[in-house]
């Protein structure tokens, strides 16, 4: 059954750091990575969708990247900001290509 | 704007009352899905409707059911709820195409406390 890591589980920065929030699963056989964010008592957002035959995926200041064979992915926020604060999760489908298995999430703190 | 709404926000109801949540979706996706998140733990899947097609979880008690009467609403009922099924209870949808599971979409959850 797979299993998805996040590290760490929680991480505070001052304003305008850039920083890369990890995520690792063991079983690499999977269709696509997706990452969202949760902010407190609220449903995910969705960020980004990452197939399994890309490396990378950009939304404006968000980087997220895929390695596969090694079972990796990271996401990595520029330039962050306060609004930034929230939870964010990653998800692999649990085998090959059935619904997701999430991650804990790392609870992320961009201190003004 | 093309969403997932779930209803109500926030549930209470007493122990071993029934209670039903609702979702719906204006994405026309074929298939949803009901999470339960506890506090601080990462969503865990009930179930999920793949057009008409249910599919359980192994994991998941029996005391929780669902039903898609059509493609935009699912419902959770929960037969007998107990203190340990109070949790953010999240619907998404997503399509599924080209043999593969595609991008997820998320309702704004269901509080539900059990009394």
């Amino acid at each position: 059954k797979q299993e998805v890591t996040q590290i760490p589980a929680a991480l505070s920065v001052p304003e305008g750091e850039n920083l890369v929030l990890n995520c690792s699963f063991t079983d690499s056989a999977i269709y696509n990575l997706q990452w969202f964010r949760q902010d407190p008592g609220k449903g995910l957002t969705s960020l980004l969708l990452i197939q399994s035959s890309q490396r990378e995926q950009t939304s404006g200041r968000l980087n997220a990247s895929l390695d596969k064979s090694s079972g990796r992915s990271t996401l990595y926020i520029a330039a962050s900001q306060p609004g930034d604060s929230a939870t964010y999760l990653c998800a692999v489908p649990n085998s090959g290509n059935t619904p997701l298995v999430f991650g804990k999430g790392t609870r992320l703190s961009v201190i003004a | 704007d093309a969403m997932v709404i779930q209803n109500p926000r926030y549930q209470v109801t007493q122990f071993g009352k029934p209670v039903t949540l609702s979702c719906s979706q204006t994405l026309n996706h074929n298939v949803m899905y009901w999470y339960q998140q506890k506090s601080s733990q990462a969503p865990k899947l009930l179930f999920h409707y793949y057009d008409k097609d249910f599919n359980n979880e192994a994991d998941t008690p029996d005391n929780f059911q669902s039903r898609r009467p059509n493609t935009s609403f699912c419902f959770l009922d929960i037969r007998s709820p107990g203190l340990g099924d109070a949790a953010m209870y999240l619907c998404a949808t997503s399509t599924y195409a080209g043999g593969a599971y595609n991008e997820q979409f998320f309702g704004p959850g269901t509080r539900l406390t059990v009394l």
